[in-house]
């Protein structure tokens, strides 16, 4: 079975301090992805990854930036937490664009 | 914005086929349809999906229409496990997944 594990499932830090949110799949899939969830406005993508040091932007990547090392892991970086970023983050991987894409367990972070 | 239309809510009896319904009229030829759930405080599963015709694994089955303006997710012996926000969506390579709001499946004893 595919697995997409990430770092933490429940995140709590203030505001303006730096957020390394991480993910990791251990299926070598080219595709990997990052989403927040927020009730009432569904899930919405911040960045995608085709390919190890490829990023792209998803439809809010304002405030959001990422990197990818290594091909099975892709990180979600707040460089300085807001409390609008107070969300749940899910990370996704996928073996080809049109290939259905597996979910992490979420990480809900909430910044005071 | 999501190119799908489903309903908020539906109920179904344990035990019971679940029919999800979804429209998608302004699908385009070489998009497909997918399916996801999203079981309370998880991450969304994928399910199933299709291009034209109608697909079935051991999770569900897809109908999707002659015409592809519209498909139905069959569960066809509902569960409590089975209740979750299940997603429809429609896309093709190179353009970004949009989960919409979703139908939210009450499996009831």
């Amino acid at each position: 079975d595919v697995k997409v594990t990430q770092s933490s499932r429940y995140l709590v830090k203030r505001t303006g301090e730096k957020v390394f949110l991480e993910c990791v799949q251990d299926m070598d899939h080219e595709n990997m992805f990052w989403y927040r969830q927020d009730p009432g406005l569904g899930l919405r993508l911040i960045y995608f990854s085709y390919d190890v040091k490829m990023k792209e932007k998803g439809d809010i990547p304002e405030g959001y930036s990422v990197s990818r090392e290594k091909k099975e892991r892709f990180s979600l970086i707040l460089e300085s937490a807001s409390t609008n970023q107070t969300s749940m983050y899910l990370c996704a991987s996928s073996l080809s664009w049109l290939y259905e894409q597996y979910f992490g367990p979420g990480t809900r972070l909430t910044v005071t | 914005d999501a190119k799908t239309t489903q309903p908020p809510s539906m109920d179904c009896a344990e035990g019971r086929a679940a029919n999800l319904p979804c429209n998608h009229s302004t699908i385009s030829g070489n998009e497909y349809v997918y399916w996801y759930r999203q079981i309370h405080s998880q991450g969304p599963q994928y399910i199933i999906h299709g291009l034209k015709n109608n697909e079935t694994n051991e999770m569900a089955s897809l109908i999707i229409t002659e015409d592809r303006k519209s498909s139905t997710l069959i569960l066809p012996h509902a569960t409590l496990r089975d209740t979750a926000v299940y997603y429809c969506i429609v896309n093709n390579y190179g353009q970004n997944f949009v989960f919409g709001p979703g139908t939210r499946l009450s499996v009831l004893p």
